[in-house]
């Protein structure tokens, strides 16, 4: 069965404080993972998407890593507006480009 | 910056009732997609539409839920008979080759 698992469930940092975000992920041949920032009560915002193990995208101060088995989202020197949930979808060759979602890393950056 | 919009943000509905949640994706798109997410869960994949017929269907979709793009910008979901654990928020995305796939906002449902 298609998975997908996130870690931590929640991450406090100061401002400043670089960190990383986990997405292990089980699929049945992966065509894409994808990260997205949601804010409360909002629809989930596009970051990137990545299709090879080594591959690495980056915008601003967020890094999106992937390997075999999991994708990182390395938050560098965050400030307070980066607070929100990340969430990581995998998408699997053969479907309609549907995703499958993690549960989200609600990250809350202290001034 | 080309969005999905969807409409209501917002809707109140008693049990029992029908609801039709509207979307407009965004207009080069070819694939579209309902998903929900219950307060505090996952988002979950509910009906994903290409070339006018349902392609890929969860088992969250069931005989009180239909699709349909009734004309060539509006996608709807309709719920018939709404129920308690209908509660949920839905969202609309849309995509032209699957490698980025927009979201919009959501229709925030609550079944009374």
């Amino acid at each position: 069965e298609d998975q997908v698992t996130q870690s931590p469930e929640a991450l406090r940092l100061q401002e400043g404080e670089s960190s990383s975000l986990n997405c292990s992920y089980t699929v049945s041949g992966l065509r894409g993972l994808f990260w997205y920032r949601q804010d409360p009560g909002k629809g989930p915002e596009f970051l990137f998407t990545l299709y090879s193990a080594g591959e690495e995208k980056e915008k601003e101060r967020l890094k999106a890593t992937l390997t075999k088995k999991e994708s990182f989202l390395h938050i560098t020197a965050p400030k307070p507006e980066d607070s929100a949930t990340y969430l990581c979808a995998v998408q699997a060759r053969g479907s309609n480009y549907q995703l499958i979602w993690g549960a989200g890393t609600k990250l809350i950056i202290k001034p | 910056e080309p969005e999905v919009t969807q409409t209501p943000s917002h809707q109140v509905t008693q049990m029992g009732q029908e609801v039709i949640l509207r979307c407009v994706p965004i207009s080069n798109h070819l694939y579209f997609y309902w998903y929900r997410q219950i307060l505090g869960q996952k988002v979950e994949f509910l009906v994903s539409f290409y070339n006018n017929e349902i392609s890929e269907k969860s088992e969250i979709f069931d005989d009180q839920f239909s699709v349909e793009r009734p004309d060539g910008s509006n996608f709807t979901l309709k719920i018939r008979s709404t129920k308690l654990e209908d509660s949920a928020m839905y969202f609309c995305a849309s995509t032209s080759s699957g490698n980025t796939i927009y979201f919009g906002e959501g229709s925030w449902l609550t079944v009374v």
